[in-house]
């Protein structure tokens, strides 16, 4: 157990879909974030809420949408995705603020996509 | 800005044999290190951190890491592999241009895949 839940762990959706990613952390952590993995490719960061209030988007397409409407949960909403977008999304939780620069991230189990 | 490199893709070694992970970076000013362990079908798991002090750290899982700052290198250790360490490992670091962002932001190496061979 993470500490960190992610759902559904798998999801395949055709590109007219809308979906939602889950995700919930019971650590106590006031920063809550997106990341995309795709093979052979450093990890990126999509979004970030501190507080719940988004602190970073990295130039992410509207077709991702985040919705955070609390510090223990985390949405991403998806819309008229590509082939490309299939990609494992992972989910993470920290402390915030000063606290969060020692701090490692920790991650939920993530969710495999699959854009048809 | 920033940067993380993993030089392998793979790195492969037999069970009770020593392994490297290798991983240097590029930062401005002094890096917080970080290594992370990915199983198949799961998310990164934590397993150890360098922010200041000692150069060699300790973490989870009898691995270890070595910061080398006239190399600005921190490479993953463990003296006596295990089938079990088969994963996929992650480098990251963060350095003083992301201190006043509230929250943890690294980058990522593309990561190494370690498989031990019994």
């Amino acid at each position: 157990e993470t500490g960190v839940t992610q759902t559904p762990r798998h999801l395949v959706m055709g590109m007219t879909n809308k979906k939602s990613l889950k995700c919930e952390q019971h650590l106590g952590h006031n920063a809550m974030y997106w990341y995309k993995q795709s093979a052979k490719k450093p990890l990126e960061l999509m979004f970030v809420y501190n507080f719940k209030e988004q602190t970073e988007n990295n130039s992410v397409p509207s077709r991702f949408s985040p919705e955070c409407p609390n510090s223990s949960h985390l949405f991403l909403h998806l819309h008229t995705l590509q082939p490309e977008d299939s990609a494992l999304y992972l989910c993470a939780s920290s402390p915030a603020g000063q606290a969060a620069y020692n701090s490692p991230l920790h991650f939920g189990n993530g969710t495999r996509l699959t854009v048809t | 800005a920033q940067s993380v490199a993993q030089p392998e893709d793979q790195v492969n070694v037999a069970e009770g044999n020593p392994l490297t992970v290798k991983c240097t970076y590029s930062v401005s000013g002094n890096p917080y290190l970080f290594w992370y362990v990915q199983y198949p079908n799961r998310g990164l798991q934590f397993l150890l951190k360098y922010i200041t002090g000692d150069n060699l750290v300790k973490g989870s899982y009898g691995f270890e890491a070595e910061f080398n700052k006239s190399q600005t290198s921190f490479h993953l250790k463990k003296p006596s592999a295990l089938v079990s360490d088969s994963a996929l490992y992650f480098c990251a670091v963060r350095d003083r241009e992301g201190m006043n962002t509230g929250f943890q932001k690294l980058v990522f190496g593309t990561g190494t895949r370690l498989l031990v061979s019994p």
